[in-house]
């Protein structure tokens, strides 16, 4: 299976801070990579596909990139709804898998 | 788009137990659907994912849960299932289900499954 780790696991952050979160491939998975977010207590979001393509309804604050093995989350300006946990998810081959989560803190 | 899963609850360990997951606002037929869980306090897991038809409903699972979850789908009602069979302790978890492709796109809000004695 293809691992998928994160980093770092916490972020502490202030609201308007920008803030990136990297994922790393254990092989080649080109760009079939998705972001989701996921608040305590409720199911996961989808926030980007194909490693860089906006879900539709997402705020543009969040911008994704990479291919390959490395990609990376970026939220522009953070607001008091993004305190939350991110994962990425790789979907070039089966087994499916997810990194391990970040999670976004107020500083 | 909704889907609403149910079935959870208390099991004993060796047991089984089925979920399902009922969708409204979308042509099921047309998408694929996946399983995925979350045990208490950990990460997000993928189980199980089921093609549409015109793929010959074919099926994916992860190798712990291969041989014991059966995923199904029944296009005429637009509800998926996930039949769960020699239920562990480490089965533990919340189970979501939600549209499959590749991604996962739109996710239930999930039912609780704890598997203990």
């Amino acid at each position: 299976d293809i691992q998928m780790t994160q980093s770092p696991s916490t972020l502490s952050a202030s609201v308007g801070d920008r803030v990136t979160i990297t994922c790393r491939a254990s092989q080649s998975i080109s760009s079939w990579l998705a972001w989701y977010q996921q608040r305590p207590g409720k199911a996961p979001k989808l926030l980007i596909y194909k490693a860089s393509t906006l879900e539709s309804g997402v705020p543009s604050r969040f911008s994704g990139s990479g291919s390959g093995t490395e990609f990376t989350l970026t939220i522009s300006s953070l607001q008091p709804d993004d305190f939350a946990t991110y994962y990425c998810q790789q979907y070039h081959s089966f087994s499916y898998t997810f990194g391990q989560g970040t999670k976004l803190e107020i500083k | 788009v909704q889907l609403v899963e149910s079935g959870g609850g208390l099991v004993q360990p060796g047991r089984s137990l089925r979920l399902s997951c009922t969708t409204s606002g979308i042509n099921f037929r047309d998408y694929g659907m996946c399983w995925v869980r979350q045990a208490p306090g950990k990460g997000l897991e993928w189980i199980s994912f089921i093609r549409r038809k015109d793929f010959a409903e074919t099926t994916e699972s992860a190798a712990s849960v291969k041989g014991r979850f059966t995923i199904s789908r029944d296009d005429s009602r637009g509800i998926a299932y996930l039949q769960m069979n020699s239920l562990k302790t480490d089965d533990t978890a919340m189970y979501y289900c939600s549209t499959c492709s590749g991604s996962f796109d739109s996710w239930g809000q999930g039912t609780l499954v704890t598997v203990s004695s």
